[in-house]
């Protein structure tokens, strides 16, 4: 079976500039997570979905963040007006359920370069 | 305050030369200690979860231990196919699904 996917997996942008991310889950996983990797630092809690539950959006570092996903399918993470402290790896994983006990997947990752 | 703190930040290993990981956190009610793996440009790779003082998971040459305050890594007889930065995470109470990560050590075994 696929795992975690992720779209594009380089992006480079122009300061300013508004970038959009695709994640595609694990089939049948009902939780969706995304981070945040900078260079050298661990992983950045952003938002995490569970079926149609409302999103956990408490990592968003700033209202320029924002994601979306449709029922228990593909999740887009939305940044607007890309300032180049958003440069960074960013992480989407997937686990079964939302009790968090259960293994989170993750994807390969995409990389923002903002200049 | 940092709640997952991870150490050293970078190891050399000879092949064969075992070691241990150290991953600290500073919160009482844990609910879940995890480690991954990560190699240059994936994502990090599931390996253990922990979830109570005195627990041990092993897999292949890597085995994983939790105290009340800290959890161990230790690695027997590595291999360079070992190298990667191991990460851990803490799942906390009261935070919903939020997991804390730690900044990894990046391990590096010569052949």
């Amino acid at each position: 079976g696929a795992g975690v996917s992720q779209s594009p997996s380089n992006k480079v942008t122009e300061k300013g500039k508004d970038v959009e991310l695709r994640c595609d889950p694990i089939s049948g996983h009902t939780a969706l997570y995304w981070y945040r990797q900078r260079l050298g630092q661990g992983l950045e809690f952003l938002i995490y979905f569970q079926g149609n539950s409302a999103p956990d959006k408490s990592g968003l570092p700033s209202d320029r963040f924002s994601a979306e996903r449709t029922g228990e399918s593909v999740s887009t993470l939305t940044i607007q007006r890309t300032q180049q402290e958003d440069s960074a790896v960013y992480l989407c994983a997937s686990s079964l359920s939302w009790t968090g006990t259960d293994t989170q997947y993750f994807g390969p990752g995409t990389r923002l370069t903002v200049l | 305050e940092d709640q997952v703190t991870q150490s050293p930040e970078a190891l050399r290993l000879q092949e064969g030369e075992s070691s241990s990981l150290n991953c600290s956190y500073t919160v009482s009610g844990l609910r879940g200690l995890f480690w991954y793996r990560q190699d240059p440009g994936k994502g990090p790779e599931f390996l253990f979860t922990l979830y109570s003082a005195g627990e041990e998971k092993e897999k292949e040459r890597l085995k994983a231990t939790l105290t009340k305050k800290e959890s161990f890594l230790h690695i027997t007889a590595p291999k360079p196919e070992d190298s990667a930065t191991y990460l851990c995470a803490v799942r906390l109470p009261n935070t919903g699904n939020q997991f804390y990560f730690g900044t990894g050590t990046s391990l590096t075994v010569i052949p």
